[in-house]
């Protein structure tokens, strides 16, 4: 499998503030990264693919403006949550696939909005 | 797009009895399916995946199968053990490393002892 790490793992802030998620693919060099957002008791929702080096693909109903992607080299892909509302607290997981198909996960980050 | 349905969404087993879980799939240019389990608090791993081209896959406890006209595949947990009690996750993609997942809902997996 591959190594991914997210940080941080936990944050709180306010409301109207801004976020930003880091993912790193620790043992593998992905020019492709993916965000999931995953609701209490809910399955995870793909958000968006994180290109290397151009822009991010996103999921119908995901605001581009309010989920800013960056994945500016082959081992790191960051998620800004711009203007954060209680109604963005989530868990936020980002995935790699370092073989034709297989996803691996990172550890998640849990956003609260207060 | 694709749409995934899993059933059921909670399920109660005898610690030792086979396990079942289901799932649908709309889209017949899917042809990665991937299962998923996730404990409280902490990141889906992957226990077992199938490709379109095979239509069974064994390992271990575990295994899965895909009907690829019915537009479905089943994970088989037998012989439960209480480390088995989880969120149960299925997915389905047009693979290529390129594409994300699209999930099911979850089954809530609890293993009575």
């Amino acid at each position: 499998g591959a190594v991914v790490s997210q940080h941080p793992s936990r944050v709180i802030c306010k409301s109207g503030t801004s976020v930003k998620i880091e993912c790193r693919s620790l043992d593998f060099q992905a020019t492709t990264m993916f965000w999931y957002r995953q609701f209490p008791k809910k399955s995870l929702m793909l958000m968006a693919t994180s290109n290397e080096g151009s822009k991010a693909t996103y999921e119908q109903g995901v605001e581009k403006d309010k989920f800013l992607i960056n994945h500016a080299s082959l081992t790191l892909s960051t998620l800004t949550v711009t203007s954060a509302h209680p109604e963005d607290s989530s868990f936020y997981i980002c995935s790699v696939a370092p073989s034709r198909d297989t996803q691996y996960f990172g550890p998640g980050t849990r956003l609260t909005v207060l | 797009g694709e749409n995934v349905e899993q059933h059921p969404s909670t399920l109660s087993v005898q610690e030792g009895d086979s396990a079942v879980i289901k799932c649908t799939y709309s889209d017949s240019a899917s042809n990665y399916f991937p299962w998923y389990k996730q404990e409280l608090g902490k990141r889906p791993q992957l226990i077992i995946d199938i490709r379109s081209n095979v239509g069974e896959k064994k390992d271990q406890r575990i295994a899965v199968t895909l009907n690829k006209t019915a537009k479905h595949f089943s994970l088989h947990i037998t012989e439960t053990q209480p480390e088995d009690s989880a969120v149960y996750f299925c997915a389905a993609s047009q693979g290529g490393g390129a594409d994300g997942l699209t999930f099911g809902k979850g089954t809530h997996l609890i293993i009575q002892p």
